[in-house]
């Protein structure tokens, strides 16, 4: 089945410096999706990248999408306390609906003041 | 607009109780999906459902049971629940691209 591996898995970071997480495939990817869940709370969706090469910014976010279709990364620039939280990277599987996603398992993200 | 919702948000069960989680949608969304999220796992899915009437498997289907109810609800049954289903259960549900979490329950099986 798809492997997803998502690097770090902790990241321990000074308010104001930079942040990047990185997602990893083992298969060709149609889209992936990118979530952030506060701790305590739920997944919420930020982001889907569709095409080769794709970058995508929010703000101070920056999401690109790998030239193969089989990484793709998520840049934090100048973080802030509301940056805390969990970042998965969700590939889906099909074009169709993206009726199912395969979850990596998160870069947790701790800001010290 | 609630979005998707979730009962109850926390539960405690001895093993070999029964329980059936709840889970509704109100924005008239066709796909809504369980997982289940252990520390360091990540979210897993256990079943989805593409559309009212149909259901599938996913990832870690075993020991669990689901119903959609109708377009708006999709429940998740524990029949003989066990220590290793100890986790926090997500409901999501999906119109065209990203999914909408339900708030979890978080169930603790002694």
């Amino acid at each position: 089945g798809q492997q997803v591996m998502q690097i770090p898995q902790y990241q321990h970071v000074q308010e104001g410096e930079d942040f990047t997480t990185y997602c990893n495939s083992s298969t060709t990817l149609s889209n992936i999706q990118w979530y952030k869940q506060r701790p305590g709370g739920h997944p919420v969706f930020l982001i889907q990248l569709v095409k080769s090469g794709e970058v995508k910014k929010q703000k101070r976010l920056t999401f690109q999408f790998g030239e193969a279709k089989k990484n793709s990364s998520l840049h934090i620039t100048a973080t802030q306390t509301t940056d805390v939280g969990t970042y998965f990277c969700a590939p889906a599987i099909s074009n169709f609906g993206n009726e199912k996603l395969t979850f990596g398992t998160g870069t947790r993200l701790t800001i010290i003041p | 607009n609630a979005g998707v919702t979730q009962t109850p948000k926390f539960q405690v069960l001895k093993t070999g109780q029964s329980m059936t989680l709840q889970c509704a949608q109100d924005m008239n969304h066709n796909s809504m999906y369980w997982y289940r999220q252990d520390p360091g796992m990540g979210l897993r899915l256990i079943y989805y459902s593409a559309s009212e009437g149909t259901t599938d498997k996913g990832e870690v289907p075993n020991g669990y049971k689901v119903s959609r109810l109708n377009k708006r609800e999709f429940s998740l049954r524990l029949e003989s629940a066990a220590p290793s289903q100890t986790s926090v259960y997500f409901c999501a549900s999906s119109g065209r691209n990203e999914q909408y979490f339900g708030p979890g329950t978080r169930l603790t099986v002694t």
